[in-house]
């Protein structure tokens, strides 16, 4: 199984900044996703990270707001611009290999003032 | 499409009994299901994966199965125990890992 981690674990931002979350992958996998999870809710998709090339976001997702990046097979970088206390969620990257299960990492507790 | 949803929201037992978790989506042309657990403020642990050929899989004292049919899934843990406590979470893909679309999750208490 792929080990993911991410930094920050938290972080606590105020209004109108951007924060950029980085998550790195132990071992190559074939997709990257970054999914968002407010305060008592389950887990939406905000985008598949591309290597190499623009993400592809989900519905009422914007790459002005959700910058992505995917440099190689085992980094990406998610940065929610523009921060407003409705973006204060956990933030979640995952990846899956060639078996289709899908890893997460630990999250990112993100708190706007 | 794909919609999941999973009953109860919440579910409390005493230690040693067993339980169902259910998991249900609406698009049975499904590529795969995969059942995770989440720890409070934690990411999400993968419990479970079962591809559409298969019916279930099993793993220590979880099992689960699939039947695309009826558009069901269920979690059956045998013998809980109060480190079981966390929220389930069933996700299900319809034509590869770029759609997988989750339940809103079981909140399971295990009572020592």
């Amino acid at each position: 199984s792929a080990v993911i981690s991410q930094k920050p674990s938290r972080d606590i931002c105020q209004r109108g900044t951007s924060l950029t979350i980085q998550c790195q992958v132990d071992s190559q996998v074939t997709m990257m996703f970054w999914y968002r999870q407010q305060p008592g809710q389950s887990l939406t998709l905000i985008a598949t990270a591309n290597q190499g090339s623009e993400a592809t976001y989900e519905s009422g997702f914007v790459i002005d707001k959700f910058p992505i990046s995917r440099p190689n097979l085992t980094f990406s970088t998610l940065t929610v611009s523009n921060l407003s206390p409705e973006d204060s969620s956990i933030y979640l990257c995952s990846g899956t290999g060639h078996s289709n299960e899908q890893f997460f990492g630990p999250g990112t507790r993100l708190t706007v003032l | 499409k794909q919609e999941v949803t999973q009953i109860p929201a919440a579910l409390s037992v005493p230690e040693g009994e067993n339980l169902v978790l259910n998991c249900s989506f609406t698009d049975s042309a499904i590529y795969n299901l995969q059942w995770f657990r989440q720890d409070p403020g934690k990411g999400l642990t993968s419990l479970l994966l079962i591809q559409s050929s298969q019916r279930e899989q099993t793993s220590g004292r979880l099992n689960a199965s699939l039947d695309k049919s009826s558009g069901r899934s269920t979690l059956y843990i045998a013998a809980s125990q109060p480190g079981d406590s966390a929220t389930y979470l069933c996700a299900a893909s319809t034509y590869n890992n770029n759609d997988m679309r989750f339940g809103a999750g079981t909140r399971l208490t295990v009572k020592p």
